[in-house]
């Protein structure tokens, strides 16, 4: 069955600080990924997502993530973190084939100013 | 972008007793909805993919007869929570995709409190 696999339960980090969030996926055929953000209070917003072409993506406020098909990870980052920033993040997975998202467990980021 | 909006957000109600939750895509038209229920630090399970004009596809696990899921035009879904019970408090999640199948647009959740 297809699972989605986020490595870190809850980050906490300093402002300035570099980040990266682990994600992997076990699902053979093409896929599209996704991250999505959750402020507190707030509903999910997206991040970033890929699809094709570049596996380097770049989404809204200063995060990018790298899709390695290799590894079946697709990892995000952002070289320097905001107390604003402070949120759940979710990966996502959706195979071609059908229209549902399957999420990983989510990572809570914690950000002390 | 697109809006999903979901009502109520919030909802209190007495063990036994059924729950309606809308979800609506404001802006454009969706034939294919989804609801999600997230527990407490936990992430987003898929319960079901709401189908318009047709019945909902149900994923393993989940009680098509407690989850009822109508999809009754192509700018509303309704999940109703039928004689819930305190395990059935959580937080629901619809989203609709976007034209083209690409990204999903959710709506902000509604809390469901059983008591």
């Amino acid at each position: 069955a297809q699972s989605v696999s986020q490595h870190n339960h809850h980050v906490i980090l300093s402002e300035a600080a570099s980040l990266e969030l682990g994600c992997n996926y076990s699902y053979g055929g093409t896929v599209n990924l996704f991250w999505y953000v959750q402020y507190p209070g707030q509903h999910l917003q997206l991040l970033l997502k890929y699809f094709s072409g570049d596996p380097l993506v770049k989404g809204i406020k200063g995060f990018e993530a790298e899709f390695i098909k290799s590894k079946f990870s697709f990892n995000l980052r952002k070289p320097s973190v905001q107390w604003s920033d402070t949120a759940e993040y979710f990966c996502a997975v959706k195979h071609n084939q059908g229209g549902k998202l399957i999420f990983g467990q989510g990572t809570e980021l914690s950000v002390k100013p | 972008g697109a809006v999903v909006s979901q009502h109520p957000s919030w909802v209190i109600c007495k063990s036994g007793t059924s729950v309606k939750i809308e979800c609506r895509s404001l802006d454009f038209q969706a034939t294919t909805m989804f609801w999600y229920r997230q527990f407490p630090k936990q992430s987003l399970m898929l319960m079901a993919t709401s189908n318009e004009g047709s019945k909902a596809t149900y994923e393993q696990g989940v009680e098509k007869d407690k989850f009822l899921i109508n999809h009754a035009s192509l700018t509303l879904s309704t999940l109703t929570v039928t004689s819930a019970h305190p395990e059935d408090s959580s937080f629901y999640i619809c989203s609709a995709p976007a034209s083209g199948g690409g990204e999903a647009f959710f709506g902000q959740g509604t809390r469901l409190t059983v008591v």
